[in-house]
Formats: structure tokens, sequence, C-alpha cells
């Protein structure tokens, strides 16, 4: 098993720019999350999703937006870059019955500038 | 809302034992996670409380009081390889999740 990737591993994006973070999963997990990391903070989740089609907003949902339409996969959008994006973003996973282990991606530095 | 607080740093000598202080304040949650972050890595899980009491994993163990609002996560035997930043975190009924700001962990020869 992969367990959880994250694609790209870095990007530099310009303000107003839109791209995509990709994550995917290949343990069959429900529950699938994103989370940015800010230089010496801990993890704020963005938004997470208990299911295919099911989506919700986590602590920073401003300018992100989610889909579900796979189990496998949970990508990221990015509508319009703007500085204070730039982060670390990471993916995780876990089954739904569990309250325990996330699994987490590699993650994705992103530069907006 | 949820809030999360930890000691910013904590610096211990090969072989020794150290302990990481959580408290929290929230109206209700699941249970209390660690999780360990190297520099330039992924957060990987150490250690899960659902009920008061300590969890025994190894050199790691977790302790949880709900009455006090507060955990700690407790590392023996330190190694140099511990030297990492450890977060605890809160889970929810919702299925979501919120974490501390994280304590870095020095290990000394």
């Amino acid at each position: 098993n992969a367990g959880v990737t994250q694609t790209p591993k870095f990007q530099v994006l310009k303000t107003g720019q839109s791209m995509t973070l990709q994550c995917a999963q290949d343990m069959n997990h429900e529950y699938m999350s994103w989370y940015r990391q800010d230089p010496g903070m801990g993890l704020r989740l963005i938004h997470y999703s208990v299911g295919a089609g099911i989506t919700d907003q986590g602590e920073v949902p401003n300018g992100y937006n989610v889909s579900r339409s796979t189990t496998e996969d949970f990508p990221l959008r990015l509508l319009s870059a703007a500085p204070s994006q730039t982060s670390v973003y990471f993916c995780a996973s876990k089954p739904s019955g569990s309250q325990e282990t996330q699994y987490f991606g590699p993650g994705t530095r992103l530069l907006v500038l | 809302g949820q809030s999360l607080e930890q000691p910013s740093e904590v610096t211990a000598v090969e072989g020794a034992i150290v302990q990481i202080n959580c408290t929290y304040q929230t109206s209700g949650f699941y249970g209390l996670s660690w999780y360990q972050q190297h520099d330039g890595g992924a957060p990987t899980f150490l250690s899960y409380n659902a009920l008061d009491g300590l969890e025994e994993t190894g050199r790691f163990s977790s302790f949880l009081s709900r009455s006090d609002s507060y955990g700690y996560l407790l590392l023996q035997e330190l190694q140099m390889k511990d030297s990492a930043s450890y977060f605890c975190a809160l889970g929810n009924y919702g299925q979501n999740f919120v974490f501390g700001p994280g304590t870095r962990l020095s290990v000394l020869p």
C-alpha cells in the first residue's frame, strides 16, 4: 500500500492564480481531511469528508473548495491564491469508525508570491 | 470553540524521562490524540486516550484527566531521534479534529 499520497510536493503560485492540490489514499478509508500548517504552528483543519459525496468545513475553510467523488481521492482547490495561503498542506485519512489514528500524507509546500 | 495549550519548547538529555503537557478547553470531545512530527516530515500517530487514565505504548505513554481538562505525553528512555515536535489533538463527535500549537522537544547528548 502506498498509504496517503499528495501531489505536487512543492508549488509556486502568483497571487490570483488557481490550482488543485491532489490527495489520494489506497486504504479504503471513509474519512479524509485537509490541514494547513504555518511555520512554528499546529495543524488547522480546512475541510474534511466522512465519505464520498459528503464534505464539511473545518476551522479555516475560506478560499478553499473540496469535493469527494470517490473514496480514494480528495482534492483541495485554491480558487484565487493569496500570499496568506503560503503554507504546508497535509492530507490525512482514517477509517470512519476509528477516533484514533489519522494517517498523514507527506505534504505539499505552497508558496504564493 | 475549542482550544489547546502546550509548552512551546522542552529540553531533556538522552536516557531521561520527559513529560509534555496539554491543557484544553472544550464543551465535549471524543478523545485526545498525540502526534510526532520531525522537521520537514508529516505528523505520525503516537497515542490515544478516550478514557481517563494512562495508555502505554512502548516508550511512550499518554494520560488523560477529563475532570482536570488535562493530558500529557510521557516519553521514557529518551533517544536523540525523539527530537521532534509533539502535538496533542482533540477528536470530536463530528469527526473533526483540533490540534494544539505543538511542543518542540530537544534531546541533548
